[in-house]
């Protein structure tokens, strides 16, 4: 099956550890996007990879890192959580170049950061 | 990208045919409309896109006005399960404009709530 996913689903943190959310895909995309989603401001994109070893800031990097080391895996780095990334996260994927803008999501990794 | 405006929130009854408005009159010649839903924080799901002829698929049809200034979403049976956040989204091809990032600019959308 097709599909994006994304571990933890859920997680409570403290300020300051370090955490990593993992984002995987079966479907040999080249694109893949991590956004975050909060009340009132809809989906924010953070960072964005066109294929391995291509990434960039999306609107929101500030306080993340990530990679794209395989096609497959993008994972999103939070070095220092803070309690103002407290926020549901959302991973995307999508073949790169072609007409169509059909990206499939992850199910979200809902983010508390005490 | 242009900019869509849809109605914050409709309903529909179970079984009849869900029509989801979008407007678009800014639209221009190289823009696809896209159609995604979220239901309750679920990762967004896409529907369907057009250019300008209507297209139909499992889940839905779309139908875009031949000036291409607004389109509607169809759901023809709705169920309880396709009550959700419906994004209307107006996007250029790969490499052009905003598309660069591949970013999709969600709205607010329109909160379709099936009712039994």
């Amino acid at each position: 099956e097709a599909q994006v996913t994304q571990n933890p689903r859920y997680l409570i943190t403290v300020t300051g550890k370090k955490l990593t959310v993992t984002c995987s895909q079966n479907m040999n995309h080249e694109y893949m996007s991590w956004y975050r989603q909060d009340p009132g401001l809809g989906l924010r994109q953070i960072y964005y990879s066109m294929n391995v070893e291509v990434t960039d800031k999306g609107d929101v990097p500030e306080g993340y890192k990530v990679s794209r080391k395989e096609k497959r895996n993008f994972p999103l780095i939070l070095e220092s959580p803070s309690p103002n990334q407290t926020s549901l996260y959302f991973c995307a994927s999508s073949h790169f170049g072609t007409s169509s803008h059909e990206q499939y999501f992850g199910p979200g990794t809902r983010l508390t950061v005490t | 990208d242009a900019k869509t405006t849809q109605p914050t929130s409709m309903d529909c009854a179970e079984g009849r045919a869900a029509n989801l408005p979008c407007n678009h009159s800014t639209i221009s010649g190289n823009e696809y409309v896209y159609w995604y839903r979220q239901i309750h924080s679920q990762g967004p799901q896409y529907i369907i896109h057009g250019l300008k002829n209507n297209e139909t698929n499992e889940m839905a049809s779309l139908i875009i006005t031949e000036d291409r200034k607004s389109s509607t979403l169809i759901l023809p049976h709705a169920t309880l399960r396709d009550t959700a956040v419906y994004y209307c989204i107006v996007r250029t091809l790969w490499g052009q404009g905003s598309s660069n990032t591949g970013k999709l600019i969600f709205g607010q959308g329109t909160t379709l709530q099936v009712k039994p």
